[in-house]
């Protein structure tokens, strides 16, 4: 069973731009969750969603947005980019949501540096 | 709101020295689950503990969930360089949301 895929890898981009991450869940799996990491932090939480719902969203500004697919394949949105952007984005995907919490497969993760 | 807090942030051990992290939470968890992540790498899922006082072994590693359902550790006994990486933790809050600790960092002494 192929893994959780995110494009791209890479990205720079510049102040004031957009950006779009995309995050494909393992096949059979409805909940992808983003996660925003920056060096030496933790994993910051930036929303959930299952079955094209957001289910919970972390304490991010309107600047952050997702959406997920009918195919659960997933996207993250973030306008109007910050230095203070420049982070490891990862997606999870769960074959759970809700109770009980499943466990997470994380892709690789999308590199943003902003410049 | 809820919180994870986990120790410690960073550990520095010879190899064949014994690691431990600790998560402690701050209202009980329904379970708890650990996380490895290699430097340069992703979270990759180590185990998910559920009852109360429970006791988990992946060969050198040692999980234990507190009988309060309220903290965790992992053990690694004599360590390897392959055991180089961050651990993180992290429990469902009442939105069934994982809550992360912040993770330790386990580094390898020359």
């Amino acid at each position: 069973k192929a893994g959780v895929t995110q494009t791209p890898r890479y990205l720079i981009k510049t102040r004031g731009q957009q950006v779009t991450l995309s995050c494909s869940p393992i096949s059979g799996h409805r909940s992808v969750s983003w996660y925003q990491q920056t060096p030496g932090q933790g994993l910051q939480f930036l929303f959930e969603y299952f079955s094209e719902t957001q289910r919970n969203k972390g304490n991010f500004p309107g600047r952050f947005s997702g959406r997920q697919f009918s195919n659960s394949r997933s996207e993250m949105n973030v306008s109007t980019l910050e230095l203070g952007d420049s982070a490891l984005y990862l997606c999870a995907s769960s074959s759970l949501a809700g109770n009980p919490v499943g466990e997470q497969y994380f892709g690789p993760g999308t590199r943003l540096t902003v410049t | 709101g809820q919180q994870v807090m986990q120790i410690p942030q960073y550990q520095h051990v010879q190899e064949g020295e014994d690691f431990t992290t600790y998560c402690n939470s701050s209202t009980t968890l329904s379970n708890i689950q650990w996380y490895k992540q290699r430097p340069g790498g992703h979270p990759v899922f180590l185990i998910q503990l559920v009852k109360s006082g429970e006791v988990k072994k992946q060969k050198r590693l040692t999980f234990q969930f507190g009988e309060a359902k309220k903290n965790s550790s992992l053990h690694i006994t004599a360590t390897q360089t392959t055991d180089v990486g961050t651990y993180f933790c992290a429990g469902p809050d009442s939105n069934y949301q994982l809550i992360w600790g912040a993770g330790t960092k386990l580094i390898i002494k020359p």
